[in-house]
C-alpha cells in the first residue's frame, strides 16, 4: 500500500527559529493535507493543497504541493512556544464511492524552547 | 463551536467489559470515520461509513463494531476490550461529493483505558 515518509521525526528548536518538515511518497496523491495535533486533542487541519506546485500560506505557516505530486513540505516561520505539537502530513486519494481515504505520515514532533 | 464532538473524552473500562464511544457532528457530512491512535503514532483507520454503507478495514479486529443510526451520530462498540485496545479513538468526518477531495475533520478523541 501507499506509504508516506515524514521527516524529521522530531525537532527541538529555539523560539524564533524557522522550521521545515517534509513528506515524500512512493506514489502520487491528488491532495496533500497538513494537520497539527496537541497532547490530548484531535488533529486540526492547518493547510490543504489541491494542485501540483501549489504554494499556500496560513499565517506563519507555508506549505507546498510538490510538482511530481509525490511530496510536500511545511514551513513554520518565527516559531513560538504554542507551535509545540505533532505535525502530520496526509495524502488523499481521488474521490471514490468508498469516500476519501487518508494516508498519514509518521508525524514530526516539534518542541520549542522559550 | 465544536463541529465533531466525541463523548466521553476519557473512558475507563474493565478488561472484557463492553464499551461504547460516541461521536456526533454538526457539519452534515456524509462520511464518518473511526481511527485508533496509539502513543506517538499516526491514526490508524478502523472503518468508515459512506452515508449508510459500512466499510471495514481488512485488519480491523472483529472485536470492534460500529453503528450509524443517522447522519449526525456514529458509535464505536468494543465488545470485549483487551489491554492492547487502550488508545485514543478519533472520529472524523468529510463531505464526499465525488468531485473533489475534501479534508477530514477530527474530533478531540476519547482516551480509553483498560483496567
Amino acid at each position: 500500500g501507499q506509504q508516506l515518509n515524514q521527516s524529521p521525526q522530531s525537532m527541538f528548536i529555539q523560539e524564533g527559529e524557522d522550521v521545515s518538515m517534509n513528506c515524500t511518497s512512493s506514489s502520487i496523491f491528488n491532495t496533500w493535507l497538513w494537520y497539527k495535533q496537541e497532547p490530548g486533542e484531535g488533529p486540526v487541519l492547518l493547510i490543504a493543497l489541491y494542485k501540483a506546485g501549489e504554494l499556500t500560506s496560513n499565517g506563519r505557516l507555508t506549505a507546498q504541493f510538490g510538482i511530481t505530486r509525490k511530496d510536500s513540505f511545511l514551513n513554520i516561520s518565527a516559531s513560538i512556544p504554542s507551535d509545540v505539537g505533532i505535525y502530520f502530513c496526509a495524502g488523499l486519494n481521488p474521490p471514490s464511492e468508498a469516500g476519501n481515504m487518508l494516508t498519514f505520515g509518521g508525524g514530526t514532533r516539534l518542541m520549542v524552547k522559550p | 463551536d465544536a463541529m465533531v464532538i466525541q463523548n466521553p473524552r476519557y473512558q475507563v473500562t474493565q478488561f472484557g467489559k463492553p464499551v461504547t464511544l460516541s461521536c456526533s457532528q454538526t457539519l452534515n457530512h456524509n462520511v464518518m470515520y473511526w481511527y485508533q491512535q496509539k502513543s506517538s503514532q499516526a491514526p490508524k483507520l478502523l472503518f468508515h461509513y459512506y452515508d449508510k454503507d459500512f466499510n471495514n478495514e481488512a485488519d480491523t479486529p472483529d472485536n470492534f463494531q460500529s453503528r450509524r443510526p443517522n447522519t449526525s451520530f456514529c458509535f464505536l462498540d468494543i465488545r470485549s476490550p483487551g489491554l492492547g485496545d487502550a488508545a485514543m479513538y478519533l472520529c472524523a468526518t468529510s463531505r464526499d461529493s465525488g468531485r473533489r477531495n475534501q479534508p477530514q475533520h477530527f474530533g478531540d478523541g476519547t482516551r480509553l483505558s483498560i483496567l
